[in-house]
């Protein structure tokens, strides 16, 4: 079975210091992985997404990503939180069944003190 | 340019009413899904549609309809709504079933079950 965990629910980070948001993932395919950010009472906006091509993953926002087959990790990483990264973070792998959805972890909320 | 638009974006029901809600897309896109989002628990599937005409059980349907009359439309049935049924449900849909496609989401529609 495929499945996708975040550790920390909550992560705190002061503004400037490097943001580090833990994923780790299971699946006996190959894995197709995606980070989305939830703003306060908005959806979900896709951040970026692992597709094999490379292990290391660029995003929007100044967010990267980099997949490690060997720890089954795709940690979310950003070398300078700003204010406005203050949101609830998704990791996601997409399925290989019921019409390849995306099956999420529990999220993890971003705060960022000034 | 809408991309996944959700209607209504807030309901209050009582306990044994029904109510629908609708999603639409103008991407042109074949996969949609209903989700659900409760803290601590991340986005599950309540169902999705593969085209047209098509719709399918996801993770946690009981309780749920849903119809694909359009392709451009996928609405989420409540006929007799219960406190679980408290939530805030996202639609989504993408434009392939390959893994590396993403899912595009609306902004949630808040509903509460009293």
């Amino acid at each position: 079975a495929q499945s996708v965990t975040q550790l920390g629910s909550h992560v705190s980070v002061s503004e400037g210091a490097l943001v580090l948001l833990r994923c780790n993932y299971s699946s006996s395919v190959p894995p197709y992985l995606f980070w989305y950010v939830q703003y306060p009472n908005q959806g979900l906006q896709l951040l970026l997404k692992y597709t094999s091509a490379a292990t290391l993953v660029k995003g929007i926002n100044g967010f990267e990503a980099e997949f490690k087959k060997s720890e089954t990790s795709f940690h979310l990483t950003k070398p300078s939180a700003h204010m406005s990264d203050a949101a609830e973070y998704f990791c996601a792998l997409r399925a290989g069944n019921q019409g390849g959805k995306l099956i999420f972890g529990q999220g993890t909320e971003l705060s960022v003190k000034p | 340019n809408a991309g996944v638009t959700q209607t209504p974006k807030f309901r209050v029901l009582k306990t044994g009413q029904s109510m629908t809600l609708l999603c639409a897309q103008d991407m042109n896109h074949e996969y949609m899904y209903w989700y659900r989002q409760d803290p601590g628990m991340g986005l599950r599937l309540i169902h999705y549609s593969v085209g047209e005409g098509t719709t399918a059980k996801g993770e946690v349907p009981d309780g749920y309809n849903v119809s694909r009359l359009k392709k451009q439309n996928f609405l989420l049935g409540l006929e007799s709504a219960a406190p679980s049924q408290t939530s805030v449900y996202f639609c989504a849909s993408s434009y392939e079933l390959y893994p590396t496609g993403e899912l595009f989401f609306g902004e949630g529609s808040r509903l509460t079950v009293l």
